[in-house]
């Protein structure tokens, strides 16, 4: 049961563009979500969270949108940079829980 | 140093074989975390252990995956009798427990690879 969806495997953009990756949950208890980044052959690193009680939040180039209605976020990135190439997770939890629930990552290139 | 620490960083062994993974989280974090990344995939949770209480071991695949953690720092994942499907990245996380936001700091992974 996946309960955190990335249903995009890749996506490719051109620097200077707008890059929105996607990511859906089933499990209407999460109220947490945040966005990991991931080069290759290192770990994740956190990049941006967003809470139930909010539907935007804004770091920089980066924001996140929550729809809790259809259980759906997206992280926008403006403007788009060839360092922003790597693959992204979504993630969720319910707050105060130790888990968090990955989705299954895109990777997104940056074309110059 | 400042971040979480693994090894190996890479591990091939033979189907059959036992292997230890090892993770050293960053000084002073309460949680520390298993995950593991196959080919193609998310990141699946393993197993989390916060202080001095009983690890929450829901997400170990078989009886063959067992982890420790020592003296509330250390901890290492075993793999029994590794077949090829457990062949992956295995990526250990931790946190501070004090104003918990989700934030998990990961380490680079070590990455295993069965025969």
């Amino acid at each position: 049961d996946q309960q955190v969806k990335q249903n995009s495997p890749s996506l490719s953009v051109q620097e200077g563009r707008i890059s929105i990756l996607n990511c859906d949950y089933t499990n209407s208890m999460f109220d947490y979500f945040l966005w990991y980044k991931k080069y290759p052959a290192e770990g994740p690193t956190f990049l941006i969270s967003i809470s139930s009680i909010k539907d935007k939040n804004e770091d920089g180039r980066f924001t996140v949108f929550l729809n809790k209605s259809a259980k759906h976020l997206s992280l926008h990135i403006v403007p788009s940079q060839p360092g922003d190439s790597a693959v992204y997770f979504c993630a969720a939890s319910k707050w105060g829980a130790q888990k968090l629930v990955f989705g299954q990552g895109t990777r997104l290139t940056i074309n110059p | 140093g400042a971040g979480v620490s693994q090894s190996p960083s890479n591990k091939v062994t033979e189907k059959g074989k036992d292997v230890e993974l090892r993770c050293d989280p960053i000084s002073g974090h309460t949680a520390l975390y298993w995950y593991r990344q196959s080919l193609g995939q998310g990141l699946e949770f393993l197993i989390y252990f916060q202080g001095n209480s009983a690890p929450d071991k829901s997400g170990l695949p078989s009886d063959r995956f067992s982890a420790e953690r020592t003296g509330g720092s250390v901890s290492t994942l075993t793999i029994q009798r590794t077949q090829q499907e457990d062949s992956a990245v295995y990526l250990c996380a931790s946190r501070t427990t004090r104003g918990f936001t989700g934030e998990l700091f990961f380490g680079e992974g070590s990455r295993l690879t069965v025969l």
